[in-house]
C-alpha cells in the first residue's frame, strides 16, 4: 500500500523558516517525481513544487520561487520542503504527493497533510 | 498561467446524474492527449485522483464516475450519485507549468 506521511508542520512567525518532511513507503520512491501541493484554510488546491526522480530538476510557481526549496533523499525514501521567508499567505495544509509517472504532471497518491500556520 | 473555472456548488438528488464542468482559459489538449484531470476531496481528507487525461478512470474508482471533453471544456459526470460522493471536486491541468487547479465544485444532496 502506498503511504505518504508528512511531518514538521506547526506555528511559525512571519519571516522565519520551516522544513517539512514526507516519508514514503509501499512503492519504489526513486522511480517517481514527487510534489508538494498546499491548501489554504477553506480554499482550493495550489501546486507548490515538483522534483525529478534524481533531484536534479525542480519546478516552482512564481508565488514560492526563491523562498521554497524541494529536495529528496532516495536512500531514505523521503521528500522535503524547506520554506524560508514565510508569509501569512503561506498558511495552509501542505500535502506531499506522488506524480503518476515521471514527467506526467498529475498526482495519483497524496499524504494526509501537514498544517503550517504563519502568524506572530 | 492557465485559469480553470468551475461553478462553486451543485445540488443533485441521490440516484440522479451530476455533471460538473471545468473551463480552461486556453486549450489544455495536445495532438495526443487531453491534459485535464479530476480529483475528489471529502471533508477533512486529502484529495484523491478520479480521472486522468480527461476520460481515463484512475485505479479503484467506481465506474459511475466518468470524464469527457477536449480543448477548453471538460466535464466530470457521476451517475448515479450516491451519498458517499458528497465532496468537493477539483479539475487540474498539466498542459503547462505552473500546474493549476480549478477552485472546486462542492457537490451537495438536494
Amino acid at each position: 500500500e502506498v503511504q505518504l506521511v508528512e511531518s514538521g508542520g506547526g506555528l511559525v512567525q512571519p519571516g522565519r523558516s520551516l522544513k517539512l518532511s514526507c516519508a514514503a513507503s509501499g512503492f519504489t520512491f526513486s522511480n517517481y517525481y514527487m510534489a508538494w501541493v498546499r491548501q489554504a484554510p477553506k480554499k482550493g488546491l495550489e501546486w507548490v513544487a515538483t522534483i525529478s526522480t534524481s533531484g536534479s530538476r525542480t519546478y516552482y510557481p512564481d508565488s514560492v520561487k526563491g523562498r521554497f526549496t524541494i529536495s529528496r533523499d532516495n536512500a531514505k525514501s523521503s521528500l522535503y520542503l524547506q520554506m524560508n521567508s514565510l508569509k501569512s499567505e503561506d498558511t495552509a495544509t501542505y500535502y506531499c504527493a506522488r506524480h503518476k509517472l515521471p514527467g506526467y504532471n498529475l498526482m495519483d497518491a497524496w499524504g494526509q497533510g501537514a498544517s503550517v500556520t504563519v502568524s506572530s | 498561467d492557465i485559469v480553470l473555472t468551475q461553478s462553486p456548488a451543485l445540488a443533485v438528488s441521490l440516484g440522479q446524474r451530476a455533471t460538473i464542468s471545468c473551463r480552461a482559459s486556453q486549450s489544455v489538449s495536445t495532438s495526443s492527449y487531453n491534459l485535464m484531470h479530476w480529483y475528489q476531496q471529502k471533508p477533512g481528507e486529502q484529495p484523491k485522483l478520479l480521472i486522468y487525461d480527461a476520460s481515463n478512470l484512475a485505479s479503484g474508482i467506481p465506474v459511475r464516475f466518468s470524464g469527457s471533453g477536449s480543448g477548453t471544456d471538460f466535464t466530470l459526470t457521476i451517475n448515479p450519485v450516491q451519498a458517499d460522493d458528497i465532496a468537493t471536486y477539483y479539475c487540474q491541468q498539466s498542459r503547462e507549468l505552473p500546474l493549476t487547479f480549478g477552485s472546486g465544485t462542492k457537490l451537495e444532496i438536494k
